[in-house]
C-alpha cells in the first residue's frame, strides 16, 4: 500500500520569504504521480504542482517548485516570495492509476 | 470558481433521514470520485467512477450508496448515517486514459459540509 508522510504538521514563514514544504512517500510502483495541492480556509482543494515520477526534471510552477527525489521517495514543496493569500493547509498526494492516497497536511501561515 | 460543482454546500440531518449529494462536471471527465474529510485531516478516498462504473470502493459503509447516473453527475445517497459520519464530502473528477497512464490531475468541488444530529 501506499503511504505519503509529511512530517510538519504546522509551520510559517514572513510574507517575501522562500519555505520548503517536505513529504516523502512510499511504494512499490514505478509509475506514479506526485502532487501537491492547497486547501484555503474556503475549503476548495487546489492543484498546486504536480510531478510524473517518470520525468526527472523538477517540475515549475509560477512561485512554487519541487525537489524530486525518486531514489529516496522524497517530493518537497518550495514555495518563493510567498505571499499572504499562500496561506492554507498543503497536502502531498500520491496517485496510481486513480488511487489517490493524502499525506496528512502542513497547515502554512504566511506573516506579514 | 470551480469547475466541479457540489450541492447542496450544507446539509443537517437526522440518523433516520434519507438525503442525496450531488457532484455535476462539464469537463468531458470520465473519472469522478467521492471522498471524505474530517476537521483537520486528509481527505480520505471513498469512491472511484470510470466511465460511469464503480471501480473502488474503498470498504465504505453500506449506508453511503453512489451513483453515476451520466458522465457529468455522481451522487451519494446517504440514509442512516451516524453522527461520526459528520464531515466534509469533496467530489472530484478526472480524465481518464483507457489502457494508458492518466495524466491528468483532479479538480476537486468546493465539498458539501455534512452533520448529523
Amino acid at each position: 500500500a501506499q503511504t505519503v508522510t509529511q512530517s510538519q504538521p504546522e509551520m510559517s514563514v514572513q510574507e517575501a520569504e522562500t519555505v520548503t514544504l517536505s513529504c516523502t512517500y512510499d511504494t512499490s510502483e514505478s509509475n506514479y504521480y506526485l502532487f501537491w495541492y492547497k486547501q484555503p480556509p474556503s475549503r476548495q482543494m487546489i492543484l498546486v504542482i504536480r510531478q510524473e515520477a517518470y520525468k526527472q526534471q523538477n517540475a515549475t510552477e509560477n512561485r512554487f517548485s519541487v525537489n524530486f527525489q525518486k531514489a529516496a521517495k522524497s517530493f518537497s514543496l518550495k514555495i518563493s516570495d510567498s505571499q499572504l493569500g499562500d496561506t492554507a493547509m498543503y497536502f502531498c498526494a500520491f496517485d496510481n492509476n486513480n488511487d489517490m492516497r493524502f499525506g496528512a497536511g502542513t497547515r502554512l501561515t504566511v506573516k506579514p | 470558481d470551480t469547475e466541479v460543482t457540489q450541492t447542496p454546500k450544507h446539509l443537517v440531518m437526522g440518523m433516520t433521514n434519507k438525503k442525496s449529494l450531488k457532484c455535476e462536471q462539464h469537463m468531458g471527465h470520465r473519472a469522478m470520485y467521492w471522498y471524505k474529510q474530517k476537521a483537520k485531516k486528509p481527505p480520505e478516498l471513498m469512491f472511484v467512477y470510470s466511465y460511469e462504473k464503480l471501480s473502488i470502493n474503498e470498504s465504505v459503509p453500506s449506508r453511503f450508496s453512489p451513483e453515476c447516473p451520466n458522465s457529468s453527475l455522481l451522487n451519494l445517497h446517504l440514509h442512516a448515517l451516524q453522527p461520526e459520519d459528520s464531515a466534509l464530502y469533496l467530489c472530484a473528477s478526472s480524465q481518464e486514459v483507457r489502457g494508458g497512464f492518466r495524466d491528468q490531475p483532479q479538480h476537486f468541488g468546493d465539498g458539501t459540509r455534512l452533520s448529523i444530529l
